[in-house]
């Protein structure tokens, strides 16, 4: 069957560390992947979108990896602030008929000062 | 330039009655899509329109709900006889006509069914 999936158990760092979230998929074949960060009682905001020929992505204190043979990316936050703290998503976006986005259900982070 | 709109950003409604939520999207923004938010679980897709047109509903359960994108105005997300298994957020996203690479969204709706 198909499947999304990110720890569903919430991530606690320190501040200034690297926060460092998953995001498997099974039986998925997705043109690329997207990462977005929601806050309670928000809507999603979009963060990052990484191809399925590209390796790593960048943008300031972020940083995704997507491995299409693992099936696995990685979003990493590094130097970590208490406003970091939020879910993120990861979203596949499927290239044959290409509309539909299948979300995860996203990893809590935690950033304490 | 404004985001994406959404309306109402809460809704009550009993058992039966109907929900009409409406989704403006960002300005030049053609192609409009609804997700479906559970407390705890992630979003899940539902429709995807154009101006005028259904391009992919399959997330869409086969009764009580509908949805349209008219030529003028707002898309709406109708649910008609409402059931408590409705009350979720409901997000709207839009992105520009040729690159959908990224949705922008609204801040949702949420529906709760006494």
């Amino acid at each position: 069957s198909q499947k999304i999936e990110q720890n569903s158990e919430a991530l606690n760092i320190q501040e200034g560390k690297t926060a460092t979230l998953t995001c498997n998929y099974t039986n998925y074949s997705p043109a690329y992947l997207q990462w977005y960060r929601q806050d309670p009682g928000r809507g999603p905001v979009f963060l990052l979108l990484i191809r399925e020929n590209e390796k790593e992505k960048r943008k300031e204190r972020l940083k995704v990896t997507f491995d299409t043979t693992l099936k696995q990316s990685l979003f990493h936050i590094t130097a970590s602030q208490p406003a970091d703290s939020a879910t993120y998503l990861c979203a596949l976006v499927m290239g044959t008929g290409g509309f539909k986005t299948i979300f995860g259900a996203g990893t809590r982070l935690f950033v304490k000062a | 330039n404004a985001g994406v709109m959404q309306n109402p950003r809460h809704l009550v409604r009993r058992r039966g009655q109907e929900a009409r939520l409406r989704c403006s999207p960002m300005k030049g923004h053609s192609h409009v899509y609804w997700y479906r938010q559970l407390p705890e679980e992630g979003l899940k897709f539902m429709v995807y329109l154009q101006k005028e047109n259904i391009i992919d509903e399959s997330g869409m359960p086969k009764e009580r709900f509908s949805a349209e994108f008219p030529k003028e105005g707002p898309s709406i997300l109708r649910i008609q006889q409402v059931v408590r298994g409705d009350s979720a957020a409901y997000f709207c996203a839009s992105s520009p006509g040729t690159v959908q690479e990224t949705q922008y969204f609204g801040p949702g709706t949420r529906l709760l069914v006494l």
